[in-house]
C-alpha cells in the first residue's frame, strides 16, 4: 500500500462545468502521474509531476491542467467538462530514486459528463 | 516512439488451466518490463516486472519472462483460480531520463470458471 487516496471516488456532472479530482499521497513520493483509463484503450498518460511545481504533458493532455503545490497533493482539472471525458482517471506515484520506475495506483475516480 | 501491444481479450479458461497472455513490445534504449493486474472496481496491482534480458519476474504463480531477441514478456501461470479473474495490463518504463512513465498495452480480460 502506498498510501495514495482519490477523491471522489464518484462524480456525475454536467457539460461546461469545471472539475477537480485530487490525489493525495502520504510518503512523499517525488513523482506523480494522472491516467484515464477507457475500453479499449488501456491506460493513456494525462500529466505527470516530478516534484512541486514541476508539471509535465502526457499523450492525452488536451482538455486538462494539473496543479501541484506541495509534495502530498496532485490535481487534475478538467476546466470545460466535455461528454468525451467521461472515464476512469487514476493517480499514480512512483519511488523514483532509480529503483525505480515501479509505479503504484490509487483506487481510481469514475467521472461521468452528461 | 514506445508501445506495447497484447493479446486481445477476452480469455476464458476453466479452473486449473493453463494461462498465456503475449505481450510484444517496442522501445528505444534499455526498458523495464511489468505486468500489472486490474480486479473489479479497483486500481492497478503491480503482479511482477523484470528490469533486464532474460530477468523472469513471478509472484503468486505467474511468470513473465524478458525476451529481448523477440521483444517480448508473455505472462504464463501453469493452474489459473477463479480468483484470478481480473484484467491483466503489459507495460514498459524506458527509464532513460523519461521521468518514469509507463507506456501500457490495452489490457486483456481473463475469465476464470469453476
Amino acid at each position: 500500500d502506498a498510501g495514495i487516496t482519490q477523491s471522489p471516488r464518484h462524480k456525475v456532472t454536467e457539460t461546461g462545468t469545471p472539475v477537480t479530482l485530487r490525489c493525495h499521497q502520504t510518503e512523499n513520493h517525488r513523482y506523480m502521474y494522472w491516467y484515464r483509463q477507457d475500453p479499449g484503450h488501456g491506460l493513456r498518460l494525462i500529466h505527470y509531476s516530478y516534484g512541486v511545481k514541476d508539471t509535465d504533458k502526457g499523450e492525452v493532455s488536451d482538455g486538462y491542467s494539473v496543479s501541484r503545490s506541495k509534495t502530498e497533493d496532485f490535481l487534475l482539472t478538467l476546466e470545460s467538462a466535455t461528454s468525451s471525458q467521461t472515464s476512469v482517471y487514476f493517480c499514480a506515484i512512483s519511488l523514483g530514486q532509480g529503483t525505480f520506475d515501479t509505479q503504484y495506483f490509487g483506487p481510481g475516480t469514475r467521472l461521468t459528463v452528461l | 516512439g514506445n508501445s506495447v501491444t497484447q493479446m486481445e481479450g477476452p480469455v476464458t479458461l476453466s479452473e486449473e488451466a493453463f494461462l498465456t497472455i503475449n505481450c510484444t513490445y517496442t522501445a528505444t534504449g534499455y526498458p523495464s518490463l511489468f505486468w500489472y493486474v486490474q480486479y473489479p472496481g479497483e486500481g492497478l496491482q503491480l503482479l511482477l516486472k523484470a528490469t533486464k534480458a532474460d530477468d523472469k519476474g513471478s509472484n503468486k504463480g505467474f511468470e513473465a519472462t524478458y525476451r529481448k531477441e523477440t521483444t517480448s514478456f508473455h505472462l504464463e501461470k501453469g493452474s489459473v483460480q477463479v480468483s484470478d479473474s481480473a484484467v491483466y495490463f503489459c507495460a514498459l518504463s524506458d527509464s532513460g531520463g523519461s521521468n518514469y512513465k509507463l507506456t501500457f498495452g490495452k489490457g486483456t480480460l481473463l475469465t476464470v470458471n469453476p
